[in-house]
């Protein structure tokens, strides 16, 4: 079956500007993961969600983030105002809610360049 | 609050050397522990899992890792490496109790010298 999408694959954008990064779970996965991957930062972790629950946002790095889930699949991921710092690659994650532990599975990325 | 540690950032090794990638947590409670790889323009997929049971756990493509509970290792190991293997693994973990988030190590990435 399909995996994780994310689009687009690359994105170059003016310091300032803002910028949009979608997320497309696999289907019937409730739980979907905002991930970053950047140089001298490594994988870190960004922002949850569950279901209906409030999502968990203790990973985003500052207010200029933030990150919606309509319908309980899709996800847009808003950075305001980008900076050079963050230049990095995006990930997203969806797994299963069947009770028990999960696996993470992973999509390709957006690779965001702020010039 | 959890932290991973992988202390090797580069690993050059031969075909057919046998390679063990270290993997140290930090966390007052009980994990789950992932190893995921990231071939060449691949996006990270999963390698191998430790939730409960045998600490020795087997994964794809020969590999498998041994859950150390009292040193707080999840080593990743494989006695034969190939070509193919060359890309970069990352360690994880994430807390025992459902669906959490991952911590991840800083990665290590191996480069295989046909």
């Amino acid at each position: 079956g399909a995996g994780v999408s994310q689009s687009p694959s690359n994105k170059v954008t003016e310091k300032g500007k803002d910028v949009e990064l979608r997320c497309d779970p696999i289907s019937g996965h409730t739980a979907l993961y905002w991930y970053r991957q950047s140089l001298g930062q490594g994988l870190e972790f960004l922002i949850y969600f569950q279901g209906n629950s409030a999502p968990d946002k203790s990973g985003l790095p500052s207010d200029r983030f933030s990150a919606e889930r309509t319908g309980g699949s899709v996800s847009t991921l808003t950075i305001q105002r980008t900076q050079q710092e963050d230049s990095a690659v995006y990930l997203c994650a969806s797994s299963p809610d069947r009770g028990g532990i999960e696996t993470q599975y992973f999509g390709p990325g957006t690779r965001l360049l702020v010039l | 609050a959890q932290s991973v540690s992988q202390h090797n950032h580069h690993v050059i090794l031969s075909e057919a050397a046998s390679l063990e990638l270290g993997c140290n947590y930090s966390y007052g409670g009980t994990v789950n522990l992932f190893w995921y790889v990231q071939y060449p323009g691949q996006h990270l997929q999963l390698l191998l899992k430790y939730f409960s049971g045998d600490p020795l756990v087997k994964g794809i493509k020969g590999f498998e890792a041994e859950f150390i509970k009292s040193k707080f290792s999840f080593n990743l190991r494989k006695p034969s490496v190939q070509w193919s293997d060359t890309a970069e693994y990352f360690c994880a973990v994430n807390p025992y109790f459902g669906n959490e988030k991952l911590t991840f190590g800083t990665g290590t990435r191996l480069t295989i010298i046909p």
